[in-house]
């Protein structure tokens, strides 16, 4: 059961575009989010996050949405540059005190110059 | 500030050996987890510790795995009598107290032959 959804397998922007990677969630319960960002052979890197109590957060260029009604939260990347090509996964965390995270499947975001 | 350390960073075993993969959390961080990930997917939940205790091993498999984070030292993902199966990519993660960002290793691909 794939709580955290990341339907696009793949995104390409141009670059100085926005990037608008999206995530759904069936877990009514999770109320923490996370983006991470990741190259290849590498670890995830945090990116942003946002808790349920707000609907967006931003930092910089990127820029992370919530529509709790919906289950749906988004990231904006706006200018969008070559280093930004990478896999990003979503990830959230429930209101039961649990750390744990569940992440999403990825979506590889390419920026073509 | 030294990142989250691990190794090694990639490991071949034959299949009924056992694998070792070590941990070094970020310094001031007491919290780590191990997450595993499987070709073409996302992260998965395997285990949370704090210094000397399991707090949540609800994604670890029944056999086979184990893990520890000792009062001194790094913490220990051990992997018995290995098989096919288990090649992946296995992340550490450490925070330095509840409800806070997890920050990622480099991760340690391992490979069953």
């Amino acid at each position: 059961d794939q709580q955290v959804k990341q339907n696009s397998p793949s995104l390409s922007v141009q670059e100085g575009r926005i990037s608008i990677l999206n995530c759904d969630y069936t877990n009514s319960m999770f109320d923490y989010f996370l983006w991470y960002k990741k190259y290849p052979a590498e670890g995830p890197t945090f990116l942003i996050s946002i808790s349920s109590i707000k609907d967006k957060n931003e930092d910089g260029r990127f820029t992370v949405f919530l529509n709790k009604s919906a289950k749906h939260l988004s990231l904006h990347i706006v200018p969008s540059q070559p280093g930004d090509s990478a896999v990003y996964f979503c990830a959230a965390r429930d209101n039961f005190g649990n750390e744990k995270l569940t992440f999403g499947t990825g979506t590889r975001l390419t920026i073509i110059p | 500030n030294a990142g989250v350390m691990q190794n090694p960073r990639h490991l071949v075993r034959r299949r009924g050996q056992e694998a070792r993969l070590r941990c070094s959390p970020m310094k001031g961080h007491s919290h780590v987890y191990w997450y595993r990930q499987l070709p073409e997917e996302g992260l998965k939940f395997m285990v949370y510790l704090q210094k000397e205790n399991i707090i949540d091993e609800s994604g670890m498999p029944k056999e086979r795995f184990s893990a520890e984070f000792p009062k001194e030292g790094p913490s220990i993902l051990r992997i018995q009598q290995v098989v096919r199966g288990d090649s992946a990519a296995y992340f550490c993660a450490s925070s330095p107290t509840y409800q806070e960002t997890q920050y990622f290793g480099p991760g340690t691909r391992l490979l069953v032959l």
